[in-house]
């Protein structure tokens, strides 16, 4: 996991202003997902792609939107439509098993504060 | 959705003393389910995994068991240790289509490693 970079570490933002949260991996992963942790609460899926150019929505997906240009690349945006965006932000990045079960591999996270 | 059921939400052990967390799980077509630990304000880092071709797995003191008839499975940690003390997550794979779908986790159980 040490392969996977979000940032930044913190991000503060106002209300109404839309953010963007980078998530940047070099483990050649086809596969990019990004999760939503809320104080003590387990992951949602937001979003993920497994491949370049092509992703589809999780279980919140409402007021977030993604791209995946890159193999590398999984930018994450919090627009102003996403009612309650304070939480901590997990990106994270698997290989492809045609049968599934390929272990994901997290990113070190963004905390955003919505002021 | 597809949602798993965790237990305990907290789980106080002395040190030395066994601990099980056990999770049922809704989606009868999984066949990855991965268990993380997570220290506070850090990612998620995987443990152990099991797929369901096998009911146990076993890696130095943790331990995995799967019963897929009854769709429930659980971490078994030994001998603990201080540094045992986090909260660990179950999860399962969806079967959303294609080969790397996202995860499904439970809320966590705070494990307490009394000395």
């Amino acid at each position: 996991d040490g392969g996977i970079t979000q940032s930044p570490k913190y991000l503060f933002r106002k209300e109404g202003q839309n953010v963007t949260l980078s998530c940047e991996q070099n483990l050649n992963h086809d596969a990019m997902y990004w999760y939503r942790q809320d104080p003590g609460q387990g992951l949602r899926l937001i979003y993920y792609s497994q491949i370049v150019n092509d992703f589809q929505k999780g279980d919140i997906a409402e007021g977030y939107s993604v791209s995946r240009e890159k193999k590398e690349s999984f930018p994450l945006t919090v627009t102003s439509a996403q009612k309650n965006p304070t939480a901590f932000y997990l990106c994270a990045s698997s290989t492809r098993l045609a049968g599934g079960g390929d272990t994901q591999y997290f990113g070190p996270g963004t905390r955003l504060t919505v002021l | 959705g597809e949602n798993v059921e965790q237990h305990p939400s907290t789980l106080s052990v002395q040190e030395g003393d066994s601990a099980v967390i056990k999770c049922t799980y809704s989606d009868s077509a999984s066949n990855y389910f991965p268990w993380y630990k997570q220290e506070l304000g850090k990612r998620p880092q995987l443990i152990i995994d099991i797929r369901s071709n096998v009911g146990e797995k076993k890696d130095q003191r943790i331990a995995v068991t799967l019963n897929k008839t009854a769709k429930h499975f659980s971490l078994h940690i030994t001998e603990t240790q201080p540094e045992d003390s986090a909260v660990y997550f179950c999860a399962f794979q969806d079967h959303r289509g294609g080969g790397a779908d996202g995860l499904t986790f439970g809320k966590g159980t705070h494990l307490i490693i009394q000395p």
